[in-house]
C-alpha cells in the first residue's frame, strides 16, 4: 500500500463547478498535512496546510479526518486558472520528511 | 532573496557519465531535500539533510550521493548515469519556525540520460 494515495484523475470540470479531491495516508503518526499545487513542468508550490478543525482559504477548503486517515480538498467556483495537478503531502511520523501523493490532475474547461 | 536556486536547468548525459546537480538556498534553512519526479508520478525523496555535515537516505538513494558542507549548499552527485535516472530533480528546503514544515522548492533540473 502506498503511504499517500490519491486518485490521479484527470478531473474535467466546467468553469464554475465545485470539485473535490480525496487523499488517504497510511502512517497514523503523521502530524502535518498539506495540499500543494503543481503546474505543468514547474516546481510544486504550497496551496494550503490542513488543520484538524478544517480550514478555508477563499474558494479552497481543506478537511482532515484523523480517524479515517483521510484528507480532502474542495474547490468552489472553479476557474480556468485552477487547472493544475494537486499533490497531497503528509509528513512521515514526526520527522521533517514529507511524503507526496501521485497527484490529482484538474482540467477546468470554459 | 533568491530562495532556492538550482543549476543547470537542463542536461543531457550519456550512460556512464557523471555530473553534479547544484542547489543553493539563501533563507538559512537547516533542512534540505532532493526529490526526483518521473512523468505522471509524485515526488520521491532521494536524500535529505537536517544541517551542515548531516545527511541521510530517502526512499530512492541508489545511484546518488550528497554532501552538505555549508548551510546554503546541498549538491547531488550522479556517479554513473543510467537511463533510469532520467527525471526531473527538485531541491527543497524547509522553514521549521512558524508554519510547520513549509517546503520551498527550486525550479528543477531536467535530466535525460541516453
Amino acid at each position: 500500500r502506498k503511504e499517500v494515495e490519491q486518485d490521479p484523475g484527470p478531473f474535467n470540470v466546467p468553469e464554475g463547478a465545485t470539485v473535490a479531491f480525496n487523499c488517504t495516508y497510511s502512517n497514523s503518526a503523521s502530524q502535518s498535512f498539506f495540499w500543494y499545487r503543481q503546474d505543468c513542468r514547474k516546481e510544486p508550490k504550497l496551496l494550503m496546510s490542513v488543520y484538524s478543525s478544517g480550514n478555508e482559504d477563499g474558494r479552497f477548503t481543506a478537511q482532515l479526518n484523523r480517524a479515517s486517515q483521510y484528507i480532502s480538498l474542495l474547490i468552489r467556483d472553479s476557474k480556468l486558472s485552477d487547472s493544475a495537478t494537486y499533490l497531497c503531502v503528509v509528513n512521515k511520523g514526526n520527522t521533517g520528511k514529507l511524503i507526496f501523493g501521485q497527484g490529482t490532475t484538474l482540467q477546468v474547461k470554459p | 532573496n533568491a530562495g532556492v536556486t538550482q543549476t543547470p536547468k537542463f542536461r543531457i548525459l550519456k550512460i556512464g557519465q557523471s555530473m553534479t546537480l547544484q542547489c543553493t538556498q539563501d533563507m538559512n534553512h537547516n533542512y534540505m531535500y532532493w526529490y526526483r519526479q518521473d512523468p505522471g508520478m509524485g515526488l520521491k525523496l532521494i536524500y535529505y539533510s537536517v544541517g551542515a555535515g548531516i545527511t541521510d537516505k530517502g526512499e530512492v538513494p541508489n545511484g546518488y550521493n550528497v554532501s552538505r558542507s555549508t548551510t546554503e549548499d546541498f549538491p547531488l552527485r550522479l556517479e554513473l548515469a543510467a537511463p533510469s535516472q532520467t527525471s526531473v530533480y527538485f531541491c527543497a528546503s524547509i522553514e521549521t519556525s512558524g508554519a510547520p514544515y513549509t517546503q520551498y522548492f527550486g525550479p528543477g533540473t531536467r535530466l535525460t540520460v541516453l
